[in-house]
């Protein structure tokens, strides 16, 4: 298997824009967990779905943050309008439903909106 | 839920032992996990403890203490390219479907 995969691994965008960061989970793991990471902030979890349920989304900071996961191998979190205090890393990991040791963690996607 | 504290920033010279603690309030867990970051890389999975005592691979070893709700790992013969941000995380039980929740992470800066 090739791993979380994400895209773009880079973003820039002007303020205002709207922005969608992609995740491919690794096969057969049911459990998809969204993270930012900052410096300030350190890593944060957004959202998390399981059999592409979101169970819990109150990481999510404000409404401009919105998440899908429409089949078991595809997920985006989209962000509208971005603002520059949104930029950050953001990772996806994902891990199965009884996998309580371990998150696989994508390569993440460094986003800047200026 | 779940609140995981430890230290910032650790520094050591090479082949020098370094411990990173990792305290935690929780109301339930399954484990205690540890994860490398590099800079600009993906958190990666280290080491894992369910049960109480000593986990060994190779250089580190990890170690929990559900009753002192703590835990630490130690990485042994330290090499420059074990500087890196380290990470403590656990996979919460306060729902049943289990949220991976991570501590701020110790920066170790390994010097020659």
């Amino acid at each position: 298997d090739a791993g979380v995969i994400q895209s773009p691994r880079h973003e820039v965008t002007e303020m205002g824009q709207e922005v969608t960061l992609r995740c491919k989970p690794i096969s057969g793991h049911n459990s998809l967990f969204w993270y930012r990471q900052t410096m300030m902030r350190g890593l944060e979890l957004l959202i998390y779905f399981n059999n592409n349920v979101p169970i819990d989304d109150s990481g999510m900071p404000e409404d401009r943050f919105s998440a899908k996961m429409p089949n078991a191998s595809f997920s985006t979190l989209k962000i509208q309008p971005s603002e520059p205090r949104d930029s950050a890393v953001y990772f996806c990991a994902s891990s199965s439903r009884d996998g309580d040791r371990e998150a696989f963690f994508g390569q993440g996607t460094r986003l800047t909106v200026v | 839920g779940q609140s995981l504290e430890q230290p910032s920033e650790v520094t050591a010279v090479e082949g020098a032992i370094v411990q990173i603690n990792c305290t935690y309030q929780t109301s339930g867990f399954y484990g205690l996990s540890w994860y490398q970051q590099h800079d600009g890389g993906a958190p990666t999975f280290l080491s894992y403890n369910a049960l109480d005592g000593l986990e060994e691979t190779g250089r580190f070893s990890s170690f929990l203490s559900r009753s002192d709700s703590y835990g630490y790992l130690l990485l042994q013969e330290l090499q420059m390219k074990d500087s890196a941000s380290y990470f403590c995380a656990v996979r919460d039980l306060t729902d049943s479907w289990g949220k991976f929740q991570f501590g701020a992470g110790t920066q170790v800066v390994v010097t020659p």
